[in-house]
């Protein structure tokens, strides 16, 4: 079955302990991107991915960090977590710069107190 | 730069009432338009798309139609479900990424 995996699926973390939240697509996609989503703010992209070792910051890229060693994980690091860091975040991917048919992940709520 | 606005939810009605969700648009170019559709804990879908002006999307009864002239892409269903409870967020294609609107919750009761 295509998907985009993310975990995990829920984080609770404190200020300033390192995590990483996973993500994996198995469709062979060029492209991946990170989102978080924000009541009243709708879904702002984080950083993407046009191939593997390309990565470029999207509209709110502070706070994190990305690499796309292989072509199937696209990781979202966050060195040192804050509360307004505090989101949903969505993995996507898709063929080339087709936007049209992105692929999302279930998501990932993570909690920074 | 490019935007997009929604009419603001939640978005109450009864099992087979019409369905009207308001997108408008900024944009420099001719972007594509899309609605996806989110259902409670899961990822957005694509739930239609219109690549051109006067070009009308449609799917699972929901349509939309590109309008340059108004700048806009509402969203309708003749008749909705409560299976359509689900939040819904009207995009446009900026080069390298989606931009999304922020998004409208709709309710359907029995």
């Amino acid at each position: 079955e295509a998907q985009v995996t993310q975990n995990p699926r829920y984080l609770i973390t404190v200020t300033g302990k390192k995590l990483t939240v996973t993500c994996s697509q198995n469709m062979n996609h060029e492209y991946m991107s990170w989102y978080r989503q924000d009541p009243g703010l709708g879904l702002r992209q984080i950083y993407y991915s046009m191939n593997v070792e390309v990565t470029d910051k999207g509209d709110v890229p502070e706070g994190y960090k990305v690499s796309r060693k292989e072509k199937r994980n696209f990781p979202l690091i966050l060195e040192s977590p804050s509360p307004n860091q505090t989101s949903l975040y969505f993995c996507a991917s898709s063929f080339g710069r087709d936007n049209e048919k992105l692929f999302f992940g279930s998501g990932t709520q993570l909690s920074v107190l | 730069g490019d935007s997009v606005t929604q009419m603001e939810g939640p978005v109450t009605l009864s099992e087979e009432a019409f369905l009207t969700i308001n997108c408008t648009y900024t944009a420099t170019g001719y972007p594509s338009l899309f609605w996806y559709v989110q259902y409670p804990g899961e990822g957005l879908q694509l739930l239609l798309k219109a690549t051109k002006a006067d070009d009308k999307g449609s799917n699972k009864g929901f349509e939309a139609t590109y309008r340059k002239e108004t700048t806009s892409f509402h969203l309708e269903k003749g008749s909705v479900q409560v299976s359509d409870s689900a939040v819904y967020f009207c995009a446009l294609s900026d080069s390298d990424k989606l931009i999304f609107g922020t998004g409208t919750r709709l309710q359907v009761f029995p």
